[in-house]
């Protein structure tokens, strides 16, 4: 059964980086696409981006300037960083498998980060 | 403002059939058969129901289908149930950001 899992810290100040992991359980990771997607407080999904397991990556016009993805396939996870982060960053993180980026199965519980100082 | 138009809310009655849909463009549902549903319970992380149009999941009921019709994909819940009151979100392949979500669609179920 694969599982996926976020971790990292719930609060991040104004400007500084938001770091995330997102720990693959089931299934190796040096296989098919991985993705980050977020849903601020009351709204919608917003599809962040996709690391493929050779290391590609494609990531939303919007935040590709700020946004790095990258694998540690030795520990089976990848990861999220956002930089320049604003309130309008809070949200819940969530990591997910992305089968030939046709669909999101499984999801992580998801993390909340909260940008305040 | 999302790149795929759901309705803001629906809602029917136990035993009745409502369905939702989700609107694009020829660059997104219009060009590819790589559309996907998403429930949503409150406080939960959303739970694949429907990919690549209307396939269904193992352990998905199959009173949850899916099609598409040009730039509009529909999402159809039959036999309405209390725990089918969720949210739900369409998301589709494109070839200019790869992937886009609705804006979700609040079910509920009277």
């Amino acid at each position: 059964q694969v599982q996926l899992q976020e971790s990292g810290p719930g609060l991040v100040k104004p400007s500084e980086t938001l770091s995330l992991f997102c720990n693959v359980s089931g299934v190796s990771i040096s296989s098919d696409y991985w993705t980050w997607i977020r849903q601020p407080p009351g709204r919608g999904l917003e599809w962040i981006g996709y690391i493929y397991h050779s290391g590609s990556t494609n990531c939303n016009p919007s935040m590709k300037s700020r946004v790095t993805l990258s694998l540690d396939k030795s520990k089976n996870q990848f990861s999220l960083k956002l930089r320049s982060v604003t309130a309008a960053d809070t949200a819940v993180y969530y990591c997910a498998r992305h089968p030939d980026r046709r669909w999101f199965d499984p999801w992580g519980q998801g993390a909340l980060v909260t940008v305040s100082s | 403002q999302s790149a795929l138009t759901q309705p803001a809310s629906v809602s029917g009655s136990p035993g009745q059939s409502i369905t939702i849909s989700c609107t694009g463009t020829s660059l997104d549902i219009g060009d590819y058969n790589y559309v996907s549903w998403y429930q949503q319970h409150p406080g939960k992380a959303p739970k694949l129901i429907i990919y690549d149009v209307n396939d269904r999941p193992s352990g998905v009921s199959n009173r949850f289908s899916g099609s598409k019709s040009g730039n509009t994909a529909s999402l159809t819940i039959s036999g309405l149930q209390a725990e089918d009151e969720a949210d739900y979100y369409c998301s589709s392949y494109t070839h200019i950001v790869t992937q886009v979500f609705g804006g979700g669609t609040k079910l509920t179920v009277l």
